[in-house]
């Protein structure tokens, strides 16, 4: 079975531009995760999703952070505009719905910010 | 107070040896436990979950839990340099699916 399949894997890209992260789930996990990974925070959760909807995201750091999730398949979290210190890994992660679930990682999304 | 606390490390254990890490969590009412491996530069790989008090074994991994303690261990015999890795504790908080992390516990296995 495919996993968590996130695109891409790697972004380098200059202050000020606009950056799309993509997520796929596992196909029947209804809950989806965005974490942000750094050395000095560690995983931070930054949102997450309930059968599409957004149930908490209090861990988007401020406006230039934006996710969607427009159907049970597809994810996005968009940063506009980038900043340096948005540099980091990013992973998606999906579960079942039911409590007591284990999240399953995606490969991450290694951002660099110039 | 951070929800799930581990030791950062850098814990060192010889080849063969029983590599012992430990998180404390501060919701009394947490459910069910996990504990993933991640090796640099990769994700986060689920290798144990636990639900009940007391001890769940798989293969050379042991997961141990208190409730009342509100610790989570993880037992790692015959350490391998495989093992090499930082291994996260996770706590689900049962008021939804969200996941707290620990910062995560850095191991070397020396051959």
């Amino acid at each position: 079975d495919a996993g968590v399949i996130q695109s891409p894997r790697h972004e380098v890209t200059e202050m000020g531009q606009e950056v799309t992260l993509r997520c796929k789930p596992i196909s029947g996990h209804n809950s989806l995760f965005w974490y942000r990974q750094t050395m000095m925070r560690g995983l931070e959760l930054l949102i997450y999703f309930n059968n599409n909807v957004p149930i908490d995201d209090s861990g988007m750091p401020e406006d230039r952070f934006s996710a969607k999730m427009p159907n049970a398949s597809f994810s996005t979290l968009k940063i506009q505009p980038s900043e340096p210190r948005d540099s980091a890994v990013y992973f998606c992660a999906s579960s079942p719905t039911r409590i007591n679930q284990p999240q399953h990682f995606g490969d991450g999304t290694r951002l660099s910010i110039l | 107070q951070k929800e799930v606390e581990q030791n950062s490390g850098p814990l060192s254990v010889p080849e063969g040896a029983i590599a012992s890490l430990n998180c404390t969590y501060s919701d009394r009412v947490s459910q069910s436990f996990f504990w993933y491996r991640q090796y640099s530069g990769k994700s986060p790989e689920l290798i144990m979950s636990i639900y009940s008090n007391g001890d769940k074994e798989d293969g050379r991994f042991t997961a141990q839990l208190n409730k009342a303690s509100q610790y989570v261990s993880l037992l790692i015999r015959d350490s391998q340099p495989s093992d090499s890795a930082t291994y996260l504790c996770a706590v689900n908080p049962n008021t939804g699916n969200q996941f707290y992390f620990g910062t995560g516990t850095s191991l070397t296995v020396i051959p």
